[in-house]
């Protein structure tokens, strides 16, 4: 079974460019979310997705920040314009489902790793 | 946002030792969750636990969930090279709509052969 795809895989760009992200999760999974990774931390969620919905973007920078997911399938995040403090890695993970029921393994893909110059 | 106060926050050990690691909450969670991270990769899970107090290993990994629910730890026994890696521990309350993990910031495991 293919894993989560993430591309590009790095990305060099200078502050108040603009920059977009893409994911396409496991082949079947409903609930898609997207993490920042900032250097010597653990990953931040930033928006999770249900299908094409939007259940939690409770700490993504709205102001800066867009994602979406169009079909429920792929998404894509974008950063407009980029600030020196987005420099980090953006992760995308999948899982079966988000709604109800125990915990749902999140499968994580390699991520984007993004410097801001 | 919250994140989990996690320690040690690196470790160097010699091949064959055990090693320890743990996590701690100011808030309960439902779900504690271990994962590992290798260079350049994005995080895998080794072990969930979903009640306070269970105890569950997975081959060489033993993680135990905190009876109050706002602790976790994660045991390695004869640990061997390819466990180097970045260790996070996450909480989750699971149920209803929201999956949402909080990480802690991860121990460095550094295995010299």
């Amino acid at each position: 079974e293919a894993g989560v795809a993430q591309s590009p895989r790095y990305k060099i760009i200078e502050k108040r460019q603009s920059v977009a992200f893409w994911c396409n999760p496991i082949s079947g999974h409903a609930t898609l979310y997207w993490y920042q990774q900032i250097l010597g931390q653990g990953p931040k969620l930033l928006i999770q997705f249900q299908n094409n919905g939007v259940v939690d973007d409770s700490q993504l920078p709205k102001d800066r920040f867009s994602a979406e997911r169009l079909k429920g399938v792929d998404s894509t995040l974008k950063i407009q314009p980029a600030k020196l403090e987005d420099s980090a890695v953006y992760l995308c993970a999948s899982s079966l489902r988000g709604v109800g029921g125990p915990y749902n393994e999140q499968f994580f893909g390699p991520g984007t790793r993004l410097t801001v110059l | 946002g919250q994140q989990l106060n996690q320690s040690p926050q690196s470790m160097f050990i010699q091949e064959g030792e055990d090693v320890s690691m743990n996590c701690t909450s100011s808030s309960i969670f439902n779900t504690w969750l271990w994962y590992k991270q290798d260079p350049g990769e994005g995080p895998v899970l080794l072990i969930a636990l979903y009640k306070a107090g269970e105890l569950t290993s997975n081959g060489r990994l033993t993680a135990q969930f905190g009876i109050t629910r706002k602790d976790s730890f994660l045991n390695i026994s004869a640990s061997i090279p390819s466990d180097v890696g970045i260790y996070f521990c996450a909480g989750c309350n699971s149920g209803g709509s929201n999956y949402k993990l909080t990480f802690g910031k991860g121990t460095l495991l550094t295995v010299n052969p």
